[in-house]
């Protein structure tokens, strides 16, 4: 079932912070996180794995709470560079083709 | 880029047609993946492959057929296309650069595909 990203669309000035959610109903194991421009491909961000570890992008956070099945991708002091739609994708368990599940996706907007 | 190309990059056709996609991958990796994207669905796994002549279906595979036939090409097939397989086909690959539990993927640049 695919996950829930909130909100649908966000408009932020240049160096807001922003905060995008994503939830399953599904136990996890894994949530990855892409940034799509547009009319180019998604871009792998970050992922994070049940049990704490994660990695990816230096510059952007996540987390993700494993009891409430949710995982929120933080953007502090954003630049105009990171304007797109971001896409949460999510696997239930750890199988050998990883399976993701993608959200709907979270249109944000920076402006100077 | 994780050397991935899509093949055509644009493609019109005429419902009831075959079309196929191509997906090619110059690392050797072992997992490839299709997905179509439409506006208000994200993206959409359509079939997946983990090794040559290795295939299984997504969560939307009715209408679609793919091959496999050497490591580097992964071929999406419409048998007979539809208007609604109008949308934008991506091509993946699962990198495990980070280490075999990441499984992280990379996309290729897309094939935008419209069926009249």
């Amino acid at each position: 079932q695919q996950p829930v990203q909130s909100p649908q669309a966000v408009i932020l000035r240049e160096g807001e912070d922003a905060v995008i959610n994503c939830s399953s109903s599904k136990a996890l194991y894994s949530v990855h996180w892409y940034r799509q421009k547009h009319g180019e491909a998604p871009v792998f961000l970050m992922i994070l794995l049940k049990g704490g570890e994660q990695k990816g992008h230096e510059k952007i956070s996540a987390s993700f709470n494993e009891k409430k099945q949710q995982s929120s991708l933080y953007l502090t002091a954003s630049q105009l560079s990171y304007s797109g739609t971001y896409f949460c994708g999510t696997a239930p368990i750890i199988q050998g083709a990883q399976k993701l599940v993608f959200g709907q996706g979270t249109r944000l907007t920076i402006n100077p | 880029d994780a050397g991935i190309t899509q093949s055509p990059r644009h493609k019109v056709t005429e419902t009831g047609t075959p079309v196929t996609l191509r997906c090619h991958q110059t690392e050797n990796h072992r997992y490839m993946y299709w997905y179509r994207q439409d506006p208000g669905h994200g993206l959409r796994l359509i079939h997946y492959s983990y090794g040559v002549k290795d295939t299984d279906k997504g969560e939307v595979s009715d209408g679609y057929s793919v091959s496999r036939s050497k490591t580097e090409d992964f071929l999406l097939t419409l048998e007979s296309a539809t208007s609604s397989q109008t949308s934008v086909y991506f091509c993946a690959i699962r990198s495990g650069l980070l280490g075999n539990s990441y499984n992280e993927q990379f996309f290729g640049p897309g094939t935008r595909l419209t069926v009249l």
